[in-house]
């Protein structure tokens, strides 16, 4: 079956504006996470759901990020008023259960002028 | 916190040559560490995990818990090898993972 999916795969902003990103999970996987990994830098962790859960938001990195995720299906991550430390790419990955393996999307590279 | 550290951000290995690739991390309690390799032109993917106990690929991961370490290691490196791997550790209770930066692995022919 397909993996997870993500788009846009590239996507280049300037300063200010707002972008949204999406993410499709393998259908069936309960847990959905977003990371953020900048140029020479490690997965940084950003949100994690769970089914229906109350989401751990705990790695967003100011008030500017969001993250929504309707039942098991679609999330999409939104970036507001976008700076240039936001040029990263952005990956999801989901699971079938918490503490299962994760697959990754291949990422949407953002690139913030 | 947890964090994870991977000391080298290259490693270049000959062909048939033993691979080792450093991960060290520091968390209190008790972790749950993972390798993840990404291939050229792949998607990041889960090579192996402590708690398995298994050879993936030739790849084994021991951890020690006296020197906060699950280093990387293949007895005799492939070319097909040459990925970027990532260490990663998972704290008790929490579903998020903590990466290391990366080590970019290149096997020479």
């Amino acid at each position: 079956g397909a993996g997870v999916s993500q788009s846009p795969s590239n996507k280049v902003t300037e300063k200010g504006k707002d972008v949204e990103l999406r993410c499709d999970p393998i259908s069936g996987h309960t847990a959905l996470y977003w990371y953020r990994q900048r140029l020479g830098q490690g997965l940084e962790f950003l949100i994690y759901f769970q089914g229906n859960s109350a989401p751990d938001k705990s790695g967003l990195p100011s008030d500017r990020f969001s993250a929504e995720r309707t039942g098991e299906s679609v999330s999409t991550l939104t970036i507001q008023r976008t700076q240039q430390e936001d040029s990263a790419v952005y990956l999801c990955a989901s699971s079938l259960h918490r503490g299962q393996e994760l697959a990754f999307g291949p990422g949407t590279r953002l690139l913030v002028l | 916190a947890q964090r994870v550290t991977q000391p080298e951000k290259l490693l270049s290995v000959f062909k048939g040559a033993p691979v080792e690739l450093k991960c060290n991390y520091s968390y209190s309690g008790s972790p749950e560490l993972f390798w993840y390799v990404q291939y050229s032109r792949q998607r990041l993917q889960l090579l192996l995990r402590h708690i398995s106990r298994e050879s993936i690929k030739g790849f084994t991961a021991d951890l020690n818990k006296g020197e906060t370490s699950f280093h990387l290691k293949k007895p005799f490196a492939q070319e097909e090898d040459s990925a970027m791997y990532y260490c990663a550790l998972k704290a008790f209770g929490n579903e998020k993972l903590t990466f290391g930066t990366g080590t970019r692995l290149t096997i020479i022919p």
